[in-house]
């Protein structure tokens, strides 16, 4: 079964750095985009991050452009989150998804890890 | 960047009852929208995409309809099970909605 396991989060300074992990399994992981999204108290739900099956395109969400980066292991069926210049409001629990592509050609994120939890502060 | 806003953001309901939570997009996105619940501590979960097509396993009572701006998740017989938060989602983009917290009455 598909299953999509998150981990590296912790406890940070502001702008130190922190690299999350989704390790996924039970699917052909070099087929399918992957996504991070953040759940934070003020923000709710944000998409942070999207890379395409084969690495070859990223994009990110305005707020952490520059500082982010997004890039997968397809021979380790993994995904990462380089997170740099961490701020107070990345504070947040971080989830990796599996992205679908429908017929009409939006996306649905279809499986979630269990999510990791980041805190920046002082 | 286009805005993705549900009303309400909190209801209470009964088993039983039918419920409908609105998502509207600041402009048109065509059939662009994906819903998903989340109960505490748990990652969302898939409803529905591309509007109205139930993502499998997901019990029929769950539907969505609109286009363009203007969105639907209805329940149509509240289960306990169902009380949740709802969050609705653009497809192109991935920006969500805040979130509509269905709660027992």
């Amino acid at each position: 079964q598909v299953q999509l396991v998150d981990s590296g989060g912790g406890v940070v300074q502001p702008g130190k750095s922190l690299r999350l992990s989704c390790a996924a399994s039970g699917f052909t992981f070099s087929s399918f985009a992957m996504h991070w999204v953040r759940q934070t108290p003020g923000k709710g739900l944000e998409w942070v991050a999207s890379i395409s099956y084969d690495g070859n395109n990223k994009y990110y969400e305005d707020s952490v452009k520059g500082r982010f980066d997004i890039s997968r292991d397809n021979s380790r069926t993994t995904l990462y989150l380089q997170m740099n210049s961490l701020r107070l409001e990345d504070t947040g629990l971080y989830f990796c998804a599996r992205g679908r592509i429908a017929v009409a050609g939006g996306q649905h994120f279809d499986f979630w890890g269990q999510g990791t939890l980041v805190t920046v502060s002082s | 960047d286009i805005q993705m806003t549900q009303s309400p953001s909190s209801l209470s309901a009964s088993v039983g009852d039918r419920v409908t939570i609105t998502c509207r997009a600041s402009q048109s996105i065509n059939r662009f929208l994906n819903w998903y619940q989340q109960k505490p501590g748990k990652a969302p979960k898939l409803l529905i995409y591309d509007a109205f097509t139930l993502q499998s396993g997901v019990p029929s009572r769950f539907s969505g309809s609109g286009s363009g701006t203007e969105f639907t998740l209805t329940i149509s017989s509240l289960e306990p099970e169902d009380f949740a938060t709802y969050f609705c989602q653009r497809s192109k983009g991935y920006s969500f909605g805040q979130g509509t917290k269905v709660e027992i009455k």
